[in-house]
């Protein structure tokens, strides 16, 4: 079965420190692949999303993450963290012709900014 | 604008009472979703329509009901047979089930009291 592995449930940084938050996930074929973010209380909002052609993706808020099909990771970086980053991140995975609602995500980052 | 509207923000409930979710998209879009969070969980699908008229169970569907008759809508009906209603409820849709990017309504904070 298709799995997304988030390392790392809770993540702190420094303001003005890169942010990586590490996402892994287990596929048989060519994944469509997926960052949100989720602030209190709120819904999802995509910040970035994979599908097909260039592997460096970069999203909204200045974050950007890249596919790597070898190591089947899609970590998320931004060079300096803000305050406002401070949010929970949801990894998920896709698959055409996927079944169960075709999104699978994992368990989620939350990511603290330090002042 | 286009989007995804739940209703009510905040949902209270007495043990024993079957409670109702709104959800309602414009996005002309054809699969829909339920999702249960949980802190340090994530989201678990409860249940999701890729038409009107169909729908399929999730990974935690017990104690849940949900109906799509009309394409822009798929309320989800907490039922009494759920053990442990109180969580936070977000509804979801996709152009289809294909894959492809899900998007997400602001979300039912359900209470048990």
């Amino acid at each position: 079965a298709q799995s997304v592995t988030q390392l790392g449930s809770h993540v702190s940084v420094s303001e003005g420190a890169l942010v990586l938050l590490r996402c892994n996930y287990s596929s048989s074929v060519p994944p469509y692949l997926f960052w949100y973010v989720q602030y209190p209380n709120q819904g999802l909002q995509l910040l970035l999303k994979y599908t097909t052609g260039a592997t460096l993706v970069k999203g909204i808020n200045g974050f950007e993450a890249e596919f790597k099909k070898s190591e089947t990771s899609f970590h998320l970086t931004k060079p300096s963290a803000h305050m406002s980053d401070a949010a929970e991140y949801f990894c998920a995975v896709g698959y055409y012709g996927g079944s169960q609602g075709n999104l699978i995500f994992g368990k989620g980052t939350k990511l603290s900014v330090k002042p | 604008d286009g989007g995804i509207t739940q209703s009510p923000k905040y949902l209270f409930r007495k043990e024993g009472q079957n409670v109702t979710l709104s959800c309602e998209q414009n996005l002309n879009h054809d699969a829909m979703y339920w999702y249960r969070q949980d802190p340090g969980q994530g989201l678990r699908l409860i249940y999701y329509s890729q038409i009107v008229n169909d729908f399929q169970k999730g990974d935690i569907a017990e104690g849940y009901s949900v109906s799509r008759e009309k394409k822009e809508s798929f309320p989800l009906t907490v039922t009494s047979a759920q053990k442990n209603p109180t969580a936070f409820y977000l509804c979801a849709s996709s152009i289809s089930g294909q894959g492809g990017e899900q998007f997400f309504g602001p979300g039912t904070r359900l209470t048990v009291l």
